[in-house]
């Protein structure tokens, strides 16, 4: 079956860092995949995605570059913020599984001033 | 703009209580969800509905079930609650099969 493997948090960071969260996907066929954010007390929203091979997702500076070779799609931003203070889920969504979305366990981010 | 709502944010009730969660959209979307999110555990589906009428468990479905009698709203029942049913519950949506779910700002259900 499918599934997504998260980096372990929780991460901690000061403004300003470079952030890399790491995220590797099993999928039987071709995916899309899927950065999701959730701010304290709200339900999740898209951050990014890509669907196909080699796409690259981008927005509000974070970035994520689908890697079918590594079955890869890391998220990256350059320069880390206190408002960017959240948890991230990366996620898959295949054609074969009834529009059903396989989740990562969530990744938390804190950034300090 | 995509409106999930649910119907409350915050709950409490008692064991064996019947506890309805209802969840409504406005994009027309065929496919809703509901997810229970856990510390650590992540998210979790419980049941989904693809069309009016239909329903597929997920990979948690003992102690709830669904209802889906129009295309907008998807509501989900518990039956008789217990305190492991202390959670934060999300509803979302989806169109096509490939594309971005729509999530509800969640229901923060406490069973005491």
């Amino acid at each position: 079956g499918n599934s997504v493997t998260q980096m372990e948090g929780p991460v901690t960071l000061s403004e300003e860092a470079f952030l890399t969260i790491n995220c590797t996907y099993t999928a039987t066929g071709y995916p899309s995949l899927f950065w999701y954010v959730q701010y304290p007390g709200e339900g999740l929203q898209l951050l990014l995605k890509a669907t196909k091979a080699d796409d690259k997702g981008s927005n509000k500076g974070f970035e994520a570059t689908y890697r079918k070779e590594t079955t890869s799609f890391h998220l990256e931003k350059g320069s880390v913020q206190v408002s960017d203070s959240a948890v991230y889920f990366c996620a898959l969504k295949e054609f074969t599984n009834a529009g059903k979305s396989t989740f990562g366990d969530g990744t938390t981010l804190t950034v300090k001033p | 703009d995509v409106k999930v709502t649910q119907s409350s944010r915050y709950l409490v009730k008692r064991t064996g209580e019947k506890v309805f969660l209802e969840c409504v959209q406005d994009m027309d979307h065929e496919n809703m969800f509901w997810y229970r999110q856990d510390p650590g555990l992540g998210l979790r589906l419980i049941y989904f509905s693809y069309d009016v009428k239909m329903k597929e468990k997920g990979d948690i479905p003992e102690g709830y079930s669904v209802s889906r009698e129009k295309k907008e709203r998807f509501s989900l029942i518990l039956e008789s609650a217990s305190t492991n049913q202390t959670s934060m519950y999300l509803c979302a949506t989806g169109g096509q099969v490939l594309e971005t779910q729509y999530f509800g700002p969640g229901t923060r259900l406490l069973v005491l």
